[in-house]
């Protein structure tokens, strides 16, 4: 099957550093992407990697290891609106290219003063 | 600006009442989806669309239905609810064969059933 696995929960501290762990399972690969959702929002891509190494976008970093079938995402310099839930999402590499994707269960990040 | 609407913000209807969740997106995406979410539960998957009048199950597809008539409009359709249905049901939608998996989300339905 297909899946993906990240922790439910993180807290960290205002300028802190906070890594957010995912780890997939999938039968063909096309890409990890993450997604932030504020609560009560509605989720927006944050960054993708389709090739190995890190992707870096302001404070916010993204790493993958294709043959760990591994990423996470690098949060620096926490602020207190980076509090919310961040989801890992891998496109479903049975449905051709409709773009459905298999989305984790999704970590929320709360920052603290 | 890139933009995916939904109907209503909020919504409550009562049990047995059916009920339409509709999405326009300005994009001219070919693909279209519709997600339940619920606390602890992530975003799971009721129906998507590839093209017109195309549509595939999603993970839980039983108690709903979709239309899609015309490429930017996908409608969601609770035939009837149930107080189980009780959720945030979001709305996406992305470009056929995009490079970086976004979906573009929509600001979601809060719908309550009573």
């Amino acid at each position: 099957g297909q899946s993906l696995e990240q922790p439910s929960e993180v807290t960290a501290v205002e300028g802190a550093i906070v890594q957010i762990n995912c780890t997939y399972q999938t039968s063909g690969f096309y890409g990890l992407s993450w997604y932030q959702q504020h609560d009560g929002g509605a989720p927006t891509f944050l960054s993708y990697n389709a090739l190995d190494g890190l992707e870096e976008t302001g404070r916010f970093s993204s790493f993958l290891s294709r043959s760990d079938s591994y990423g996470y995402l690098l949060l620096q310099e926490l602020q207190m609106k980076d509090s919310a839930s961040y989801f890992c999402a891998v496109r479903d590499s049975f449905s051709g290219n409709t773009g459905k994707l298999i989305f984790g269960q999704g970590t929320t990040l709360q920052v603290k003063p | 600006d890139v933009k995916v609407t939904q109907s209503s913000r909020y919504l409550v209807k009562r049990t047995g009442e059916k009920v339409f969740l509709e999405c326009v997106q300005d994009m001219d995406h070919e693909n279209m989806f519709w997600y339940r979410q619920d606390p602890g539960l992530g975003l799971r998957l009721i129906y998507f669309s590839y093209d017109v009048k195309m549509k595939e199950k999603g993970d839980i597809p039983e108690g709903y239905s979709v239309s899609r008539e015309k490429k930017e409009r996908f409608s969601l359709i609770l035939e009837s609810a149930s107080t189980n249905q009780t959720s945030m049901y979001l709305c996406a939608s992305s470009p056929d064969r995009g490079r970086n998996n976004e979906q573009f989300f929509g600001p979601g339905t809060r719908l309550t059933v009573l």
